[in-house]
């Protein structure tokens, strides 16, 4: 069974860069059977596709985040990452990893979430 | 991008009552990527179907859904105590793959 942990500074200033980790345990982040996702929800609203990252280190983004968001995986430690460069208070949410079998599948696993709040 | 629009936006009902959600596309989409997710308070979403009408593993067969082109539904037939939360449908199989605004199941 996989299972999924995030892990992030919690509280964050504006401009900075956010730097989230997903531990991944039950399965490998280099297998091509899964594609490894970050989704985030705002407080009260919805829920944000960011990207993801698939098979030999394959990316895509969220077009209205791409300038901003780097997903990388480490496999040397099993996790996959999320950096969000020059970050806003419209960056504060909760944040989810997330895996589907592959890029174009639902998300049938989540991580717990982890919570980012970005405020001078 | 496609748009996802849910209705109602908050559904009251009793237990033991029947639930109709619906999810409305901006443009036709595949049925092969359709999926609708449970979220409770404080909780991460949870896939209850995917491809439109095929329930993910554990999901109760009180759950079920429907729908192709641009409108699908999700209905609970029998509402139980816990599942009272919030729904989300999701078109996926394209990127970005987005979400509608939910649709809140509240106790009447």
């Amino acid at each position: 069974q996989v299972q999924l942990q995030e892990s992030g500074p919690g509280l964050m200033r504006p401009s900075e860069t956010l730097s989230l980790t997903c531990t991944v345990s039950g399965a490998s982040v280099s297998s091509g059977s899964y594609s490894w996702s970050w989704i985030r929800q705002p407080p009260r609203r919805g829920l944000e596709w960011v990207g993801y990252v698939y098979y030999a280190g394959s990316t895509r983004y969220n077009p209205s985040l791409k300038s901003r968001v780097t997903i990388s995986v480490d496999t040397s430690k099993n996790q996959f990452s999320l950096k969000l460069r020059s970050v806003t208070a419209a960056d504060t949410a909760v944040y989810y990893c997330a895996v589907s079998p592959s890029p174009i599948d639902a998300f049938d696993i989540w991580g717990q979430g982890t919570t980012v709040t970005v405020s001078s | 991008e496609i748009v996802l629009t849910q209705s109602p936006g908050t559904l009251s009902l009793s237990p033991g009552e029947r639930a109709t959600l619906s999810c409305r596309a901006s443009q036709s989409v595949s049925s092969s990527h359709l999926a609708w997710y449970q979220q409770k308070p404080g909780q991460a979403p949870r896939l209850l179907i995917y491809g439109a009408s095929f329930r993910a593993t554990g999901i109760p067969d009180r759950f079920s859904g429907s729908g192709s082109g641009t409108d699908f539904v999700l209905t609970v037939s029998r509402l139980e105590p816990e599942d009272f939360a919030v729904y989300f449908c999701q078109h996926y199989g394209n990127s970005p793959g987005t979400f509608g605004q939910g649709t809140k199941v509240e106790i009447k």
